[in-house]
This record gives C-alpha cells, structure tokens and sequence, in this order.
C-alpha cells in the first residue's frame, strides 16, 4: 500500500534562517505531489505541486521554493524564514488520473 | 476557475444525519469533486469523491446535482468522533497534465452527545 512520509513532525526556527522541509512517498511511481500551508484555524493554501522529476509549479509568490530531486521526494526550502512564514505545512500525493490526493501528517512550523 | 463555498460551521447530535453542502457554481465540465476530514494537527484525510449523481461508500454518500453546482456530503448516524473539520476540493485536470485545484473553506462540525 502506499504511504507518505513527512518530517520532522514540528520545528521551531528563528527568523531569518533556512528551512528544508522533507516530503517522501512509499508504494507509488509518478506521484503528483503537493505543498500546502495552512494557517491556524483556517483551510488549505496550495503553495506548490510537481507532475514530475524537476518539474514545479508555483501557485503563490512567497518566501518559499519546492524541488524534486527524485520521483517519490518532495522538497519545501527557504534561504530566510519569515515570522509570516509559520504554520502548518502539508505534502499531499495523488496518482495519475482522476484520483484523490492522500495528505501526510504535516510539520507544525513555528518562527521566533 | 470553480469557487467553493461552505458553511462555517454546523451543529448536530450523535445518530443524526448530517449533509454538508458545497457550492462551486463555475465548476467546469471535466472537474471532480472530492472531500475530506481534518481533525486537529493532523493531514487531511480523504471521505469521498465524484463526478455526478450520487456515489456512495462505507462512511458517507455524496450527492451531486446533474447541474454540478453544488454538492452535498451525508454522514449517516454521526457519533461523537465525526467532530471535525470538513472540506470540498474542486479539482480540475488538463491533458498537459496542469491542474487547478479550489478548496472551501472548511465547515467545522460539532457533534453533541
């Protein structure tokens, strides 16, 4: 069965420090990938997805940059954090086609 | 570029039935609708999904008008756990493998002994 992997669960980073962000996914190929932010109590934001190796769309001018380097690994990066930039971030993966996206459990990002 | 609308919240008892209704009156002809629950500091987790008419599985059914401009989530006999926040997603796919994807903004259901 397929899995997702998220880490770490929480972190708490000071302004202006880099942030990576690591999303992995088990028992699929080419994935659609997906980063989202939500802010407390309030929905999903899609901030990036990738339909392959390399290839990323952005969905919101910001802070933030995603890679893939592999098929099944997403990644969320920053060069400064923001105090803007908490929240909790979520990767989601969905297969080809007209399928649902399955999310991970999310990193509860805190910045001092 | 469909926009969704959700109630912000709804009140219900344990074994009631309840329907969460969704609007997304610009949805195109080859979007599909999918819903999820979210409970506290964890991922969202999928319900449900369709096209049209009415799909039905273990946990919900989700009823889709033939005009598609709504659609509405039913949870049959709610218990205490089904206290959760509930969202519909609009995706729309296109053959060059871009995709647009709208979520509401969640309806946060409390289910009352």
């Amino acid at each position: 069965s397929q899995t997702i992997h998220q880490w770490p669960a929480t972190l708490v980073q000071p302004v202006g420090s880099p942030l990576s962000l690591e999303c992995t996914v088990e028992g699929t190929s080419n994935p659609n990938l997906y980063w989202y932010r939500q802010a407390a109590g309030r929905g999903l934001q899609l901030l990036f997805y990738s339909v392959g190796i390399g290839q990323i769309s952005s969905e919101v001018p910001q802070n933030l940059s995603a890679s893939r380097p592999q098929d099944r690994q997403f990644i969320l990066s920053s060069k400064k954090l923001l105090l803007s930039d908490s929240g909790f971030y979520l990767c989601a993966w969905r297969g080809q086609g007209p399928q649902p996206q399955h999310f991970g459990d999310g990193t509860r990002l805190s910045i001092l | 570029l469909a926009k969704t609308t959700q109630p912000i919240s709804m009140d219900s008892y344990e074994g009631q039935e309840v329907n969460i209704t969704c609007s997304h009156n610009n949805i195109a002809t080859n979007d599909y609708i999918t819903w999820y629950q979210q409970f506290p500091s964890q991922g969202p987790r999928f319900i449900i999904q369709g096209y049209k008419t009415k799909v039905t599985n273990e946990v919900a059914s989700l009823f889709i008008p033939a005009d598609r401009k709504s659609s509405t989530l039913s949870l049959p006999r709610v218990s205490l756990s089904d206290t959760a926040v509930y969202y519909c997603l609009v995706v729309g796919l296109s053959q060059g493998g871009s995709e647009k994807l709208v979520f509401g903004k969640g309806t946060k259901l409390t289910v009352n002994p």
